[in-house]
């Protein structure tokens, strides 16, 4: 079984600064994909960025990039530069065999950009 | 090219009573899968369909059920519902099955069972 945690329910971030949302996964098996996504008060869900588990580079998607540390098993999401429309739960997600399908999400992490 | 629709947006309900949800894709998107998101669990899965036939499936108890047309439109069931099935149902798309197509999400149903 896979499992996603993220410890930090909210955050709150000065306008401009950078963020670090954390995220740690658990499982057995040797191929997967992580992802994050935001979901604003609207309710949908937006994928924002995507890292396989055989992949040696951090993946990054504007001022989005994740922090992958596999022997940590850590898929941290930084977002620099925080604008207030950031503002929204952010939460992260894994799958099976690196299919952006049959997601097992995290809690989530309530960020909300001060300006 | 719009977005993923879902059909209705809010939703009052008995116990005992069924639901059906609507999902409409984007247009060319074949696969399209199911999420419930509750303040106590959190985002489940609840199942993939793709050209007509369900691929994956969560842990939910039978009452869960859906189906998917040859236009790639999905429907999900809920029968007998129960006060814990108030929920946000979302849907999601994507082009085919290619495990690494990126998923769309539409805005969910918000269901509420009185």
């Amino acid at each position: 079984a896979q499992k996603i945690t993220q410890t930090q329910p909210g955050m709150f971030v000065q306008e401009k600064e950078a963020v670090t949302l954390d995220c740690t996964y658990d499982t057995s098996d040797p191929s997967y994909g992580l992802f994050w996504y935001k979901q604003p008060s609207s309710g949908e869900m937006i994928f924002l960025i995507y890292q396989g588990s055989y992949d040696q580079q951090n993946a990054t998607e504007g001022r989005y990039s994740l922090n992958f540390q596999k022997a940590r098993k850590s898929a941290n999401l930084v977002i620099s530069a925080s604008q207030l429309g950031n503002s929204a739960m952010y939460f992260c997600a894994m799958s099976p065999n690196f299919g952006n399908e049959k997601l097992t999400f995290g809690t989530g992490t309530r960020l909300t950009i001060i300006p | 090219k719009a977005g993923v629709t879902q059909t209705p947006r809010y939703l009052i309900k008995t116990r005992g009573q069924q639901v059906t949800l609507s999902c409409s894709p984007i247009s060319g998107h074949r696969s399209v899968s199911w999420y419930q998101q509750t303040p106590g669990q959190g985002l489940q899965f609840l199942f993939e369909y793709f050209s007509e036939t369900q691929r994956n499936k969560g842990n939910f108890p039978g009452r869960f059920s859906g189906r998917q047309f040859s236009n790639s439109r999905s429907e999900m069931n809920v029968s007998t519902l129960e006060l814990g099935d108030s929920a946000l149902y979302l849907c999601a798309s994507k082009t085919s099955g290619e495990p690494t197509d990126t998923q769309y999400f539409g805005p969910g149903t918000r269901l509420t069972v009185l």
